[in-house]
Formats: structure tokens, C-alpha cells, sequence
């Protein structure tokens, strides 16, 4: 089992649509949550981090489900510069910690919106 | 400000091969990770440097060996080169550990196709 599940999509949606990410995660230890966003042949970008109380930043909302180990990303009035690939990252450390930041990727969610 | 910077930006090796690929982190990082990435999967982290020391290392064999240096910069090398290795190597900088929260920098990454 891999440890950061995504649907690999894609997800074909258009703009102006609302559209749901999910990804589960299986080191119960993990402490910190993100979403990245990868645009083709570029870097990942942090879209935001998950709390678990949620947050929200514009048209995105992000929660964390630390029971279920669930972690889930919506996009509201999605336009055309949302498409992209969307990774779920998953940290096992603390920000605090004293040692490494090793981010494990999930392997993405393909979205690309429609005029 | 300079961002991270990574070097060479795409190159072709043979197999058996040997490669090193090259890291300046933000000024003023003094974290460096390297990623692997390939094709239609999520990164996979390799290694990662705080302060000139391993601090961390991925599921990756021996042939790939890093090193950090006094100013921060970072080598990856990758010995006796497998098609496999063919991927999207991502640099990741990131600063004091409780200083600018748990934001993660990568470059822009190095385009390694093996022939």
C-alpha cells in the first residue's frame, strides 16, 4: 500500500465548476498536511497547508480527518488557470522537529478545466 | 531575490554513466533536499542536508551519493546510470527550522533522460 493514496483523475471539469480532492494517508504518526500544486514540466508549488480544523484561502478549502487519515482539497468557480496536477503531501515530523523535512508525495490528481 | 537555483536545467547520459547535478538553496537556507520524480508519479525523496550533515535518506540504493557544502550548496551524484534513473531531479530548500514556518522551495529541477 502506498503511503499517500490520490485519485489519479483526471479530472475533466468546466469552468466555473466545484471540484474535490481526496487523498488518504497511511503513517497515523504523520503530523503535517499540504497541497501542492505541479503545472506541466514545472516545480511543485505549496498550494496550502491542511489543518484540522480546515482552512480555507479564496476559492480553495482544505481539511484534515485525522481518524479516518483522510486529507481533501475543493475548488470552487474553478477557471482555467487551476488546471494542473495536484499533489498530496504528507510530512511525519513536526515543524518543530529537529531533523528532516521529508515530504512524502502522493502521485497526484490530474485536473484540467474547460471553457 | 535569487530563488533556488539547479544546474544543468536538462541533460543526456548513457547508461553506465556517471552524473552530478548541482543545488543553491535561498540565501540563507541551510536545509537541501533532493526529490526524484518520474514521469506521472510524485517526487520521491532521496536525501536531505541540514547544516552540512545527512539528516535524511529515501529508499534509494548507493549509486546515489550527496553532499553538502560550507555555503549551503548541494550535489547529488548518481553512479553507473540505469534508464530507470531517466526523471525530473527536484531540489528543495528550506530555512531555519522554526523560522518562516514549514515552507519548502524547489528549484526548478534537473531533466535527466538515460540512454
Amino acid at each position: 500500500r502506498k503511503e499517500v493514496e490520490q485519485d489519479p483523475g483526471p479530472f475533466n471539469v468546466p469552468e466555473g465548476a466545484t471540484v474535490a480532492f481526496n487523498c488518504t494517508y497511511s503513517n497515523s504518526a504523520s503530523q503535517s498536511f499540504f497541497w501542492y500544486r505541479q503545472d506541466c514540466r514545472k516545480e511543485p508549488k505549496l498550494l496550502m497547508s491542511v489543518y484540522s480544523s480546515g482552512n480555507e484561502d479564496g476559492r480553495f478549502t482544505a481539511q484534515l480527518n485525522r481518524a479516518s487519515q483522510y486529507i481533501s482539497l475543493l475548488i470552487r468557480d474553478s477557471k482555467l488557470s487551476d488546471s494542473a496536477t495536484y499533489l498530496c503531501v504528507v510530512n511525519p515530523l513536526l515543524f518543530s522537529s529537529g531533523s528532516a523535512r521529508q515530504l512524502t508525495f502522493g502521485s497526484g490528481t490530474q485536473l484540467t478545466v474547460l471553457p | 531575490d535569487a530563488g533556488v537555483t539547479q544546474s544543468p536545467t536538462h541533460l543526456i547520459k548513457t547508461r553506465g554513466q556517471q552524473v552530478t547535478l548541482r543545488c543553491s538553496p535561498i540565501s540563507g537556507h541551510k536545509s537541501v533536499s533532493w526529490y526524484q520524480q518520474v514521469l506521472g508519479q510524485g517526487p520521491q525523496f532521496i536525501f536531505q542536508y541540514y547544516e552540512k550533515e545527512e539528516r535524511g535518506r529515501g529508499n534509494f540504493p548507493d549509486r546515489f551519493s550527496a553532499r553538502q557544502f560550507p555555503n549551503y550548496s548541494s550535489e547529488l551524484n548518481v553512479n553507473a546510470l540505469l534508464l530507470g534513473d531517466s526523471a525530473l531531479y527536484l531540489c528543495a530548500s528550506s530555512g531555519l527550522l522554526n523560522l518562516g514556518g514549514n515552507t519548502i522551495y524547489f528549484g526548478e529541477g534537473s531533466w535527466l533522460t538515460v540512454v
